[in-house]
């Protein structure tokens, strides 16, 4: 079965940086879009970024635009988000998730989040 | 970028009554919206896709229809697992992607 497992969230000052990862499983994952998606507290759903299958195209929200990046290594089956200069309204859960298709822009499978708090 | 606006943002509702949830698009997004549903503590959950389309494995409770810029999320008899937030997100001409702000449906 489709497995998406989220890590790398915490509590990082203002202007620090994170990685986030997601390890996927149950499914080949180079054939698939992968999107980033976060959702800050008791706020609805935000898109973050997507990149291709092959990691040649990605796409940003104007939220993170050059501030986070995103990329993924086939061979390991794994998704990264490096979050760089962060601010307190990027704090947010952090979720991964499989496009249908290349990339269609919807999503069939998500993870479970991973928290990232940035404070003081 | 497209704005995807959802009402009513909270929804009482009893269980076996039916729920009927309305996202707006500021655009069209022809027939490229899906729904979602979310519950505190676990992943988002796809519903359905291409207005009204389900997903594997959801119940024929659910059910979408519109087209253009309203579309509506229909929930024919509630179950208990039903109460949630439920998204709509649209996947037309992108990016950005958006979702609506979402409506909770809760217990009456």
């Amino acid at each position: 079965q489709v497995q998406l497992v989220e890590s790398g969230g915490g509590v990082v000052q203002p202007g620090r940086s994170l990685r986030l990862s997601c390890a996927a499983s149950g499914f080949t994952f180079s054939r698939y879009g992968m999107h980033w998606v976060r959702q800050a507290p008791g706020k609805g759903l935000e898109w973050v970024a997507v990149i291709s299958y092959d990691g040649t195209n990605k796409y940003y929200g104007d939220s993170v635009k050059g501030r986070f990046t995103v990329s993924r290594d086939n061979s390991k089956n794994t998704l990264y988000l490096q979050t760089n200069s962060l601010r307190a309204e990027d704090t947010a859960v952090y979720y991964c998730a499989k496009d249908v298709n290349y990339g269609f822009g919807y999503f069939d499978y998500w993870g479970q989040g991973t928290l990232v708090t940035v404070s003081s | 970028e497209i704005v995807m606006t959802q009402s009513p943002a909270t929804l009482s509702v009893s269980p076996g009554e039916r729920a009927t949830l309305s996202c707006r698009a500021s655009q069209s997004v022809d027939s490229d919206l899906a729904w979602y549903q979310h519950k505190p503590g676990q992943a988002p959950r796809l519903l359905i896709y291409d207005v009204s389309t389900r997903a594997t494995g959801v119940p024929a409770r659910f059910s979408g229809s519109g087209s253009g810029t309203e579309f509506t999320l229909a929930i024919s008899s509630l179950q208990s697992e039903d109460f949630a937030v439920y998204y709509c997100q649209h996947y037309n001409n992108w990016p950005p992607l958006t979702f609506g702000g979402g409506t909770k449906v809760e217990l009456k």
